[in-house]
């Protein structure tokens, strides 16, 4: 399994503000994915990102709103864009396996005012 | 687009006992079923996935079975502990692999000593 890591690992933040979020692998990976959780809900895709490549937005989601960036293979960084009370989540990196598992960070928890 | 329901959403068990969460699926392409553990401020972490070309998988305390026919799939813990507590989600992807993973709404499980 990947080691990823997260930062920040929570914040607290202002309304209208952004705050960028990055994740840091162990291993080189093709695709790396941002998922979200809000409080106490289930874990939703937001976007793929691939290396070299924009990355692919799922439906609700858009790049204004969390760019993200893909700089190389171990590195990608999502942003939440004038962030309202509606961000506060925990918000998630994730890579595949060559097996095709999907692994985890340990989140970032936002909380916005 | 794949749409996972499962249950229960809460489940209180005596240590010892086994728990047992169901999950079912609309999209019959679908033939890769991981499941997460959560615990409290923690990532989702994989602790046992089952593919369609298999119908039950064991590891230690913790089983999966999958009906492909009836497009369901449950977790096993037996003799469960105290640590076994956790938000546990089922989720559902198509071509065995982890891209666009869809979850289920988890199930809070405690185990009560």
């Amino acid at each position: 399994s990947a080691v990823i890591s997260q930062k920040p690992s929570r914040d607290i933040c202002q309304r209208g503000t952004s705050l960028t979020i990055q994740c840091q692998v162990d291993s080189q990976v093709t695709m790396m994915f941002w998922y979200r959780q809000q409080p106490g809900q289930s874990l939703t895709l937001i976007a793929t990102a691939n290396q070299g490549s924009e990355a692919t937005y799922e439906s609700g989601f858009v790049i204004d709103k969390f760019p993200i960036s893909r700089p190389n293979l171990t590195f990608s960084t999502l942003t939440v864009s004038n962030m309202s009370p509606e961000d506060s989540s925990i918000y998630l990196c994730s890579v595949p396996t060559v097996a095709g598992e999907l692994f985890f960070g340990e989140g970032s928890r936002l909380t916005v005012l | 687009g794949e749409n996972v329901e499962q249950h229960p959403s809460t489940l209180s068990v005596q240590e010892g006992d086994s728990a047992v969460i169901k999950c079912t699926y609309s999209d019959s392409a679908s033939n890769y079923f991981p499941w997460y553990k959560q615990e409290l401020g923690k990532g989702p972490q994989l602790i046992i996935d089952i593919r369609s070309n298999v119908g039950e998988k064991k590891d230690q305390r913790i089983a999966v079975t999958l009906n492909k026919t009836a497009k369901h799939f449950s977790l096993h813990i037996t003799e469960t502990q105290p640590e076994d507590s956790a938000v546990y989600f089922c989720a559902a992807a198509r071509q065995g692999g982890s891209e666009k993973l869809v979850f289920g709404k988890g199930t809070k499980l405690t185990v009560n000593p």
